[in-house]
């Protein structure tokens, strides 16, 4: 069964930092790309960041460019995002998503990230 | 900003048919395979449709996607209760180099 399960959020001040992971299961997760969405709280979905594989390919939203960074290791099935310098408008429930013919075939239950002082 | 535009709600009895466009460009709709995507009330999304018209293991077959040119129409019929959600379109946008979602549809069974 495939599993995947975010930890990592809370409260953070702007201009702290926060990493998010995603542990994953019960599939060979080296051979899949994966995928950040977050939800802002009753907004819609927005894409954050992408990686493949082989951490050969990283992409990011324009909002999050030079501010967050996407990683993975793959001898440890977890998926990681850096956040730094947050904003208030990054407070939103983030998702980890594996892509298959569709940036998202599984995805977590989601860790809420909420910026405020 | 979305650059996929959907119906901000529709609705329709128990039992009745509903579809729900999505609008993009050629850039993203126009040259790549368009995923629909169901949330529940307070759920993860899940997958409904992927590559503009297969439904993944477990998805009925009141659920159909279809996809022409720059549009894309997701079709639920059989209308139940447990379909009310908000429903989004994806698809990746090759001059943004980015995944892209749409504004996303509420589904109301009156």
């Amino acid at each position: 069964e495939v599993q995947l399960v975010e930890s990592g959020g809370g409260l953070v001040k702007p201009g702290g930092s926060l990493r998010l992971s995603c542990a994953a299961s019960g599939f060979a997760f080296r051979s899949y790309s994966m995928n950040w969405v977050r939800q802002a709280p009753g907004k819609g979905l927005e894409w954050v960041s992408s990686i493949s594989g082989s951490s050969s390919y990283k992409f990011y939203a324009d909002s999050v460019e030079g501010r967050f960074t996407i990683s993975r290791d793959n001898a440890n099935n977890s998926l990681y995002l850096q956040m730094n310098s947050l904003r208030a408008e990054d407070t939103a429930v983030y998702y980890c998503a594996r892509a298959h013919h569709s940036l998202g075939e599984y995805w977590g239950q989601g860790t809420l990230v909420t910026v405020s002082s | 900003q979305s650059v996929l535009t959907q119906p901000p709600s529709v609705s329709a009895a128990p039992g009745q048919k509903v579809t729900i466009s999505c609008s993009g460009s050629g850039s993203n709709m126009g040259n790549n395979y368009i995923s629909w995507y169901q949330q529940l009330p307070g759920a993860a999304p899940k997958l409904l449709i992927y590559d503009n018209n297969k439904r993944p293991s477990g998805i009925p077959d009141r659920f159909s996607g279809s996809k022409s040119g720059t549009s894309a129409t997701l079709g639920i019929t059989g209308l139940q209760t447990g379909d009310e959600a908000d429903y989004y379109c994806g698809t990746w946008d090759s001059s943004l180099s980015a995944n892209v979602f749409g504004t996303g549809t509420k589904v109301t069974v009156l």
